[in-house]
């Protein structure tokens, strides 16, 4: 089946850890987004990619960071330096950046911390 | 700058009875517009689109949604609700003039009371 994997599921950091999402797509799509949930905010960007090897901050990227070293892969560290990292995390990806297709959205990561 | 409201954060329905759940949008240029749906713990599921043409567009699982460009909305609609339809909807729009991101809207909770 085509889609967008995240994990894990479930996460929980220590306060001072640096922890990393996963985030790996099959659908051959050229932009990848990270998005922040938190209740009653709705989704906001923290980082996109739109090819490998590049990326741009997006409303939210302090304390986070990513990399784009294959197409199908955008992974999110969530550094020591973000203050409240619990919220649920989705990762998304389109087919042509520009293009008018929709997003497809993995299950989610939920990151608590400890 | 493009931004998206949804002014109402609760929307109750008896189930049979027609739903809306509302979305206005703001962009510089015209809009690619979409609805999504969200359930507890899950990521977004693609409900429908307006890209051009007709501006009423149908989607999943019986919603339409109708494009008023002199009001900038794109409200989702359904004929008859359904208690399986109670959750988080999200509205999104893009601008076509070459804004490469998703813009959402804070969600709406629809709950279906049967």
């Amino acid at each position: 089946d085509g889609g967008i994997t995240q994990s894990p599921k479930y996460l929980f950091r220590k306060e001072g850890q640096n922890v990393t999402l996963s985030c790996e797509q099959n659908l051959n799509h050229d932009a990848m987004y990270w998005y922040r949930q938190d209740p009653g905010q709705g989704l906001r960007l923290i980082y996109y990619s739109q090819i490998v090897n590049d990326f741009q901050k997006g409303d939210i990227a302090e304390g986070y960071s990513v990399s784009r070293e294959k197409k199908e892969s955008f992974p999110l560290t969530v550094t020591s330096a973000q203050k409240n990292p619990t919220a649920f995390y989705l990762c998304a990806s389109i087919a042509q950046p520009d293009g008018n297709t929709e997003a497809f959205f993995g299950q989610g990561t939920r990151l608590t911390v400890v | 700058a493009q931004s998206v409201a949804q002014p109402e954060d609760q929307v109750n329905v008896a189930e049979g009875n027609p739903l809306t759940v509302k979305c206005t949008y703001s962009v510089s240029g015209n809009p690619y517009l979409f609805w999504y749906v969200q359930y507890p713990n899950r990521g977004l599921q693609f409900l429908l689109k307006y890209i051009t043409g007709d501006n009423l567009v149908k989607g999943s699982y019986g919603f339409e949604a109708e494009f008023n460009k002199s009001q900038t909305s794109f409200h989702l609609k359904k004929p008859s609700a359904l208690v399986s339809d109670s959750a988080l909807y999200f509205c999104a729009v893009r601008d076509r003039a070459g804004a490469n991101n998703l813009f959402f809207g804070t969600g709406t909770r629809l709950t279906v009371i049967p």
